[in-house]
């Protein structure tokens, strides 16, 4: 199985600052590389899909880039709705495999 | 628009079975994948199982292989989860959700999930 790695796994931030998540993968997956953002006692929802494309209605504050083994979510400005835990996701290998989350709380 | 509904949640004992339904509208059923994906209380999420668009492939994770069953009925709209063997390590919030595309792997909707608990 790909295993997934994120850091930070946790994150003290004020809105309007940038924060950046980062999500590494123990091979590489080109870009098979997905976000989802989950709030409390919801669903998650996808944020970018194949590493760089925003989700339908996503804001444009939401940045993903890299490729191979390494990826990196980037939130700018950061606004009080976006205090949330994040998770990336491989989509390369059909035993498809999650990061353990980033929780993103306000400092 | 999108809709994604489960039910059948429940506490069960360890050794028992359950089936999970999830009901969809607003999309063609058929042109899309479905996954189901767990989140343990207060743990991350992991996925569970796929099934292809027309139901002939299907995947599961390790850690349920052999004892759960996935399905689905174009005609209904409707994504089932039969549950058997369940352990205590089972016990989850257990979301369905659409694939982007035939079973790419990328969740674009979700379920608001199904709790399931094993307990004696």
């Amino acid at each position: 199985d790909i295993q997934m790695t994120q850091s930070p796994s946790s994150l003290s931030a004020s809105v309007g600052d940038r924060v950046t998540i980062t999500c590494r993968a123990n091979q590489t997956i080109s870009s098979f590389l997905n976000w989802y953002q989950q709030k409390p006692k919801k669903a998650p929802k996808l944020l970018i899909f194949s590493a760089t494309n925003l989700g339908s209605g996503v804001p444009s504050r939401f940045i993903g880039s890299g490729s191979g083994t390494d990826f990196s979510l980037t939130i700018s400005p950061l606004q009080p709705e976006d205090f949330a835990t994040y998770y990336c996701q491989q989509s390369s290998s059909t035993l498809f495999t999650f990061g353990p989350g980033t929780k993103v709380d306000v400092k | 628009q999108v809709q994604l509904v489960e039910s059948g949640g429940g506490v069960v004992q360890p050794g028992g079975s359950l089936r999970l339904s999830c009901a969809t509208s607003g999309f063609t059923f058929d042109d899309y994948g479905m996954h189901w994906v767990r989140q343990a209380p207060g743990k991350g999420l992991e996925w569970v199982a796929v099934i292809s668009s027309d139901g002939d492939h299907k995947h599961y994770s390790g850690s349920v292989k052999g004892r759960f069953t996935l399905s689905r009925d174009n005609s209904k709209n409707t994504l089932y989860l039969q549950m058997s063997s369940l352990r205590a390590e089972d016990t989850a919030v257990y979301y369905c959700a659409k694939d982007q595309r035939a079973a790419a792997g990328t969740f674009d909707h979700w379920g608001q999930g199904t709790l399931v608990t094993v307990s004696s």
